[in-house]
């Protein structure tokens, strides 16, 4: 079975610009976290979706935004990006949320000049 | 405001001897504790602990977790230059599912 897939795998773009970040869940997951992780930190949560409906968002501004499909699979858009948005961005999906594991993809490395 | 503490944040140790690291979380709602493996990008899920004194193990690898003193320990036995990687203890807050993590541990196996 394959695993949680992201898209694409290095993305450089300029201040200002916007993004989107893709991700498909293990087969059979309905839930999709995302999480930003800066170099040297651990992986901060930013956005939970199930069934296509946000179930949690982490504290991170407006510019920030995401969507689930009926596939199950998602997209997390940054908007008006900033130099300290360079990050390596992970999607998790689990079967539900709740007390299941959650499985990581390889993640999106984005580096904003 | 909800925290997990990893400690050592590195450590260089020797093929064959045996590592343990620590994580402890002040966070509402807990639901468990996993931890993750991390080389070059993707976690990978190595335990996840809900419940006091059970222990885990999958090879060389254990972990346990204390819910009264609110830690969780990882062991590693034997170690091999494999095992070299950066360590994220994780804790499921509340409903959403939502990961809490800790700094991480980077442990260096010398040969």
């Amino acid at each position: 079975d394959a695993g949680v897939t992201q898209s694409p795998t290095h993305l450089i773009k300029t201040r200002g610009q916007q993004v989107t970040l893709r991700c498909s869940p293990i087969s059979g997951h309905k839930s999709v976290s995302w999480y930003q992780q800066v170099l040297g930190q651990g992986p901060q949560f930013i956005f939970q979706y199930y069934e296509k409906e946000e179930r949690g968002r982490g504290n991170f501004p407006d510019r920030f935004s995401a969507r689930q499909f009926p596939n199950y699979s998602s997209e997390l858009n940054v908007n008006a990006l900033l130099l300290g948005d360079s990050a390596l961005y992970l999607c998790a999906s689990s079967l539900i949320p709740g007390t299941y594991e959650q499985y990581f993809g390889p993640g999106t490395r984005l580096t904003v000049t | 405001e909800d925290k997990v503490v990893q400690s050592p944040l590195s450590l260089v140790v020797h093929e064959g001897d045996t590592v343990t690291l620590n994580c402890s979380y002040e966070v509402t709602n807990f639901r468990s504790l996993l931890w993750y493996k991390q080389e070059k990008k993707a976690p990978t899920f190595l335990f996840m602990l809900t419940s006091s004194g059970i222990e885990k193990k999958s090879g060389r690898l254990s972990s346990i977790l204390d819910k009264k003193e609110l830690f969780s320990i990882l062991n590693i036995t034997a170690t091999q230059t494999g095992d070299s990687a950066v360590y994220l203890c994780a804790v499921h807050s509340g409903n959403t599912g939502k990961l809490i993590f800790g700094q991480g541990t980077t442990l260096q196996v010398k040969p």
